[in-house]
Order: structure tokens, then C-alpha cells, then sequence
């Protein structure tokens, strides 16, 4: 059945790069997403790549797809304490409005 | 504002007793969604609505039940609460063939 995978946990020094993994399973996808969790917070749409592209940037994020391997990685540059949160990789199931979820990384910045 | 709401945002109540978390969205959306996130889980689809009159079960559907009589409103029922559905329910929606979801701010609830 369909599956996305993450580590549940990163932790990086301010200022660093932050690398955020991912694996999926369902080849037929169209949008790969990542949203972004505050504590305390809804979920909000960081970025999203369209299945047939290998890497978008927008200012500190860049998301690399590799669609042979099914791995999606979620690139933060310059990483700030407000980026503390928890990363949630998503990918699209179908026409139904339905994103299935990976676990949650939980990134955590030491100033 | 273009905008998911939900209400309550924070809910305590006891086993058994029928409770309604409501959503609305204000964008024309046809496709709504329940997702409920529990820790080390991420978030699994309960329900969700393709239109008016038009509901399915997602992948962890039992003990829920859901209406969708109009489209900005899909009303999350849960009818005899029991502890395991303890957790933070997230209502989400989406225009037909679009690619960004839009989720509302989360309702925790607790079922002692």
C-alpha cells in the first residue's frame, strides 16, 4: 500500500544546513509536499514539487526529488531557531483530495 | 480571507458522550478532508468528500462519521467518543484538480 517514511528527528547548530529525508512509495503521484508544524500550530504548505521535475528552489528551501528511488529531500539553508518545527512529508493519492503523511521530522536549531 | 475554520479548537469531554467538530471553508472547495495526527504517526485520513452528498471513508474511518449536506460545511461526528480518539483532528480542503490543500487550525480533543 502507499507509505511515506521520515527519521523522526534532526538537530543542527543556527546558521547550518538542515537536510530533511523522506521516502515513498506510490509511483503514481503527482505533488510531493512538505509542510511545516509549529508547536501548538496547524500545518502550513512550505513547498510542493510536481512529480516529474528534480529540484525546486524557493529563497533558503530546496527540494531534491529522485523519482527512481523514491526519496524526496527537503533542503533548509541557513538555518534559523525559528525554523524549529516539525516536517512533514506528503505526497498525493489520486484525484480524492487525499495526502498521505510521513511520521513527522521534528527539526531542532541550537543557537 | 480565504480560510478553513473549525470549532471547537480544544475539546475535554468523557466516553460515550456524542460530540460534532464542525469545519467550514470559504474558498467554494469541492474536496474536504478530516485527518486526525497522533504522535509518531503523522496524519491519516479519516473521511473525505468529493462534493455535496458525496462522502467516502478514508484509511481510519471507525468511530467517525461525517455529512456533507452543503459544500463550505463537513462536520466531523464522532457518536459514542472513546478514548482512543484522543488526538488533534485536522479539517483540510481543496478545489477539484488543484495542488495546495488548505487545513484548518487543528481541534484537540481529549476523551477521558
Amino acid at each position: 500500500g502507499e507509505d511515506v517514511e521520515q527519521s523522526l528527528f534532526l538537530s543542527v547548530r543556527e546558521g547550518d544546513s538542515s537536510v530533511i529525508n523522506c521516502t515513498y512509495t506510490d509511483s503514481s503521484s503527482t505533488y510531493l509536499y512538505w509542510y511545516k508544524q509549529e508547536p501548538g500550530a496547524g500545518l502550513q504548505l512550505l513547498t510542493y514539487i510536481f512529480s516529474n521535475m528534480d529540484m525546486k528552489q524557493d529563497q533558503r528551501l530546496t527540494v531534491l526529488l529522485n523519482k527512481k528511488d523514491k526519496h524526496l529531500s527537503l533542503r533548509i539553508a541557513d538555518t534559523q531557531t525559528g525554523d524549529s518545527a516539525i516536517y512533514f512529508c506528503a505526497e498525493d493519492s489520486g484525484n480524492t483530495g487525499k495526502l498521505i503523511f510521513g511520521q513527522g521530522t521534528t527539526l531542532q536549531v541550537k543557537p | 480571507e480565504a480560510q478553513v475554520t473549525q470549532n471547537p479548537r480544544y475539546l475535554i469531554t468523557v466516553t460515550g458522550k456524542k460530540l460534532t467538530v464542525t469545519c467550514s471553508q470559504n474558498m467554494n472547495h469541492e474536496y474536504m478532508s478530516w485527518y486526525r495526527q497522533d504522535p509518531g504517526l503523522g496524519l491519516r485520513q479519516i473521511y473525505y468528500s468529493m462534493n455535496v452528498e458525496v462522502t467516502d471513508k478514508g484509511d481510519v474511518p471507525e468511530g467517525y462519521k461525517v455529512s456533507r449536506k452543503e459544500k463550505r460545511n463537513f462536520p466531523l461526528i464522532l457518536e459514542s467518543p472513546s478514548p482512543n480518539q484522543t488526538s488533534l483532528y485536522f479539517c483540510a480542503s481543496r478545489e477539484a484538480y488543484s495542488d495546495t490543500q488548505y487545513f484548518g487550525p487543528g481541534t484537540r480533543l481529549t476523551v477521558l
